[in-house]
């Protein structure tokens, strides 16, 4: 079964700083990995689709690398602002079908302004 | 023009309530899915659904039935609710099972 870790929980950083955020899965064999960011009292939001063939995607002052052998993907945030506060959560797919989407905990970010 | 839109957002009801949670979404998407998070804010998937087939997670208790007049659609039915049943439940829409999830804000429900 596949495991979805994301470390650390939480984070706080000053305005304007850059930053990375971790995810960690047990088995290599995925699909895709998808980044989201969840707003107090809101749904998800995604961010970022990486297919299994892909290395990296950017969009904005995001970017988020998958390294399938090692089970790891980042999200780098370039000149963090105070409304990128949020929680930020990976989902990893293993398979088609809703069952073989994994999702990690979260990290939830703060930026201090 | 909310892409995935549920009512209602929040629902307090007494324990062996019957209550309902309703979604549509306006992506055209053929897939639908109903997500539970719990006060850990960890996702679970519950059901999907893509007008053919209807997959459950096995964990799920049989008071919890997904109603999809169309494929706009996809209601949450649940039968005696439990206390352990409070939670914020999610609906999501996708096309096909492996492109990007879109999600509704949340149903936080409440059972006293």
């Amino acid at each position: 079964k596949q495991e979805v870790t994301q470390i650390p929980a939480a984070l706080s950083v000053p305005e304007g700083e850059n930053l990375v955020l971790n995810c960690s899965f047990t088995d290599s064999a995925i699909y895709n990995l998808q980044w989201f960011r969840q707003d107090p009292g809101k749904g998800l939001t995604s961010l970022l689709l990486i297919q299994s063939s892909q290395r990296e995607q950017t969009s904005g002052r995001l970017n988020a690398s998958l390294d399938k052998s090692s089970g790891r993907s980042t999200l780098y945030i370039a000149a963090s602002q105070p409304g990128d506060s949020a929680t930020y959560l990976c989902a990893v797919r293993i398979g088609t079908g809703a069952n073989n989407l994994f999702f990690g905990t979260g990290t939830r970010l703060t930026v201090i302004p | 023009d909310t892409a995935v839109s549920q009512t209602p957002k929040y629902l307090v009801t007494q324990m062996g309530n019957d209550k309902s949670i309703k979604c549509e979404q306006n992506l055209g998407h053929d897939t639908m899915y109903w997500y539970k998070q719990d006060s850990k804010k960890f996702l679970k998937i519950m059901f999907s659904y893509n007008n053919k087939e209807l997959i459950i997670n096995e964990t799920v208790p049989n008071r919890f039935s997904p109603k999809s007049p169309d494929k706009a659609h996809l209601n949450l039915h649940i039968n005696s609710l439990e206390l352990g049943d409070s939670a914020v439940y999610f609906c999501a829409s996708s096309q096909g099972s492996r492109e990007k999830l879109f999600f509704g804000s949340g149903t936080q429900l409440s059972v006293l």
